[in-house]
């Protein structure tokens, strides 16, 4: 099976930073990498697939890269409002392994 | 628009059988292409897949839950189930249905969440 390992797990930064988070995967899995936003108590929310595609909707300061086995997630300019927690996916393999998770709060 | 519902007992015993269903509405359940799952969250941790099933009725499980664990779908309801035998504390979570279309040999991420059902087990 493949496993996703996000880091770091937790992460503080100011409004206006710029953050990344990566997800390493076990094995290559091509660009079928997904990024989910989840805030308190509320459903998982589709940012990016195939590692780069921006969900619609989604704010241009989210961007994804990355392909086989080594992804970053990118937030160019911090915002207040992406305070939350982040996991990848991966999507085309059974069974369809999340990454542990990173919190991301504001300093 | 496509929505899922999770429905089921909030408050499971330990040892007993913790069963879900979810009940999909503005789309078919026997459209092809669609896997339609299950994933849990436990109280402040991240996002557990559990399996899924197609509507013909192959499922795959999660190895960590394969032995306890059977998906059926009900195709006349538009619904598919979740039962997860012998649960513990351990076993507590938001339970979230979702749904996932694979075709030409690749899938896209998961579209549709139904909004999650937090089940506890306690005696």
């Amino acid at each position: 099976d493949i496993q996703m390992t996000q880091s770091p797990s937790s992460l503080s930064a100011s409004v206006g930073d710029r953050v990344n988070i990566t997800c390493r995967a076990s094995q290559g899995i091509s660009n079928y990498l997904a990024w989910y936003q989840q805030k308190p108590g509320k459903v998982p929310k589709l940012l990016i697939y195939g590692a780069s595609t921006l969900q619609s909707g989604v704010p241009s300061r989210f961007s994804g890269s990355g392909s086989g086995t080594d992804f970053t997630l990118t937030i160019s300019s911090l915002q207040p409002e992406d305070v939350g927690s982040y996991y990848c996916q991966s999507y085309n393999s059974a069974p369809r392994t999340f990454g542990q998770g990173t919190k991301l709060e504001i300093k | 628009q496509v929505q899922l519902q999770e429905s089921g007992p909030g408050l499971v015993k330990p040892s007993q059988t913790l069963s879900l269903t979810c009940t999909v509405s503005g789309g078919s359940i026997s459209s092809g292409g669609y896997y339609w799952t299950w994933i849990r969250q436990h109280p402040g941790k991240g996002l557990e897949w559990i399996g899924y099933i197609y509507y013909s009725g192959s499922t795959y499980y999660n190895p960590s839950l394969e032995s306890r664990l059977t998906i059926s779908v009900d195709t006349s309801k538009n619904q598919f189930s979740l039962k997860l035998s012998s649960v513990t504390a351990a076993d507590t979570a938001v339970y979230y249905c979702a749904r996932q279309y694979c075709g030409g040999g690749r899938c896209n991420p998961f579209d549709f969440w139904g909004q999650g059902t937090l089940v506890t087990v306690s005696s």
